[in-house]
């Protein structure tokens, strides 16, 4: 089945500084999406991208689907000590008698220096 | 605003018990998804339903079986449970508005935490 790869597992940042992560596939996804997860709740989705190549900002994330529809990357920009967590990429596929279930990706554990 | 709830947030059953999830979508939305969360890994899609029918089926065991009410909340029951089957499990629901891209954004509800002892 298609499987996400999501780097880095876990990086450690002084607070401030920027942050990048991104997944990879080998099979094309309609639409990539980003979600944190904090321990014990359940994902909290910040970003849906829906056109390859499409750029889009959410305050201080940015997320890009990848031309090729096979990637995409995450940034983080002044990171401060409340994105502490795990950080999901998720790829969609829509078709034919595929409602949308996500395929997740790893996932990218996130810890800030204060 | 109005999210996913998922009831009861936690569960402590024995093996070879059987348990019932909850799940009680967003207002208006129409798909409902589960999916299973190991401890350290990446959530897990166990099925899906979009206005009451089952849409799609992941890696959901036999032992386990789901189904969407007419007021579209949903509720995955578990039968003869087993050790491994300890994990979180989340409900997603999303609305289908007709868009081209019409599930794309999955809204999550807490989870339930299942402890087979």
């Amino acid at each position: 089945g298609q499987q996400l790869n999501q780097s880095p597992q876990s990086m450690f940042i002084q607070e401030g500084e920027d942050v990048s992560m991104n997944c990879t596939s080998s099979s094309i996804f309609n639409t990539w999406l980003w979600y944190k997860q904090d321990p014990g709740e359940g994902p909290v989705l910040l970003i849906a991208l829906y056109k390859a190549g499409e750029l889009t900002s959410n305050g201080r994330l940015t997320a890009q689907f990848g031309i090729t529809r096979k990637d995409s990357f995450l940034n983080i920009s002044a990171s401060i000590p409340s994105d502490v967590g795990i950080y999901f990429c998720a790829g969609q596929l829509n078709y034919g008698g595929s409602q949308g279930n996500l395929i997740f990706g790893k996932g990218t554990k996130l810890s800030v220096k204060p | 605003a109005a999210g996913v709830i998922q009831s009861p947030r936690h569960l402590i059953k024995e093996k070879r018990e059987t348990a019932t999830l909850k799940c009680y979508p967003i207002p208006r939305h129409d798909t409902v998804y589960w999916y299973q969360q190991g401890p350290g890994q990446d959530p897990q899609f166990l099925i899906s339903f979009y206005e009451k029918m089952q849409s799609d089926k992941g890696s959901i065991p036999d032992r386990f079986s789901a189904q969407q009410f007419s007021d579209y909340h949903s509720e995955l029951n578990m039968s003869s449970l087993e050790l491994g089957d300890s994990a979180l499990y989340f409900c997603a629901s999303s609305l289908e508005d007709g868009k081209q891209n019409p599930w794309d954004e999955q809204f999550f509800g807490p989870g339930t935490r299942l402890t087979v002892l």
